[in-house]
C-alpha cells in the first residue's frame, strides 16, 4: 500500500543534541512538507520541497534544517538551535500542482 | 503573504444537529484550493472536503458541505446530522495552484459532539 510513513512515533532529546525526523513516501509524490504543531498553534510550516535538491523556508524554519537528496524521502533535522523543540511533528506530501496532502501519523519530540 | 483564520477555538454540537465552522483567508492570488482536514485524538490527519476556487459550486462530501464566498474570501464547513465521531480538531487549509506553492493551515478548531 502506498503511503507516507514518519519514524519514530517518539523520540527524546536531551538538551544540546541534534536530532533527525524521519519521513519516507512511496507515493511518487513531488511535493513535501513539514510541520510543527503545538497547541492552540494550528500547524506551522517549518521546510518544503517541491523536487530533489531543492527546497524553502516556511515560517518557523530556524533551528531545523532539511535535505532531500531522493524523491521518496525528506529528512528534518532539529538542531540544538532550536529553543523550544518539544513539539509534535507532522510530515506531508502532495503531487506537484495537486492540493489533496497526505500525511503521516506524527512525531511526538521530548527534550530531556 | 497567504494567511488562514479560525477564529473560533472551540465549538461544541449536539449529536444529530448541525454546526458550521468558520475560515477566513487572505490572498491576492485567483485560482487556488481550499481545504477542511480533521485531525481525531489519534492526531492522524484527514482530508475532509476539498474546493477548488475556480469552481462557483460548493463541495459537499456526504454529511459535509462548504459555504465557499470568493469576493469575501470565506470558506466554513457545515456539518450535518453531527455524529459522536465527528469530536476532532479541524483545520482549515490553503494552496495556491502551480509549482512551489505552500500549504498553509489555520489555527485549527476543537469540535466536541454532545450525546
Amino acid at each position: 500500500d502506498g503511503g507516507i510513513t514518519q519514524s519514530p512515533k517518539y523520540l527524546f532529546r536531551k538538551e544540546g543534541q541534534n536530532v533527525t525526523l524521519s519521513c519516507e513516501q512511496n507515493l511518487n509524490h513531488d511535493a513535501m512538507y513539514w510541520y510543527r504543531q503545538d497547541p492552540g498553534q494550528g500547524l506551522r510550516l517549518i521546510y518544503y520541497s517541491q523536487i530533489v535538491n531543492d527546497f524553502q523556508k516556511g515560517d518557523i524554519a530556524e533551528g531545523y534544517s532539511v535535505s532531500r537528496e531522493k524523491k521518496e524521502s525528506f529528512p528534518l533535522t532539529v538542531t540544538s538551535a532550536q529553543k523550544n523543540p518539544t513539539a509534535f511533528y507532522l510530515c506531508a506530501s502532495t503531487p506537484l500542482g495537486e492540493g489533496k496532502a497526505f500525511f503521516g501519523q506524527g512525531t511526538r519530540l521530548t527534550v530531556v | 503573504a497567504q494567511t488562514v483564520t479560525q477564529s473560533q477555538p472551540e465549538m461544541s454540537v449536539q449529536e444529530a444537529e448541525t454546526v458550521t465552522l468558520s475560515c477566513t483567508y487572505d490572498t491576492s492570488e485567483s485560482d487556488y484550493y481550499l481545504f477542511w482536514y480533521k485531525q481525531p485524538p489519534s492526531r492522524q490527519m484527514i482530508l475532509v472536503i476539498r474546493q477548488e476556487a475556480y469552481k462557483q459550486q460548493n463541495a459537499t462530501e456526504n454529511r459535509f458541505s462548504v459555504n465557499f464566498q470568493k469576493a469575501a474570501k470565506s470558506f466554513s464547513l457545515k456539518i450535518s446530522d453531527s455524529q459522536l465521531g465527528d469530536a476532532a480538531m479541524y483545520f482549515c487549509a490553503y494552496r495556491i495552484t502551480g509549482a512551489n506553492s505552500k500549504l498553509t493551515f489555520g489555527k485549527g478548531i476543537t469540535l466536541s459532539v454532545r450525546p
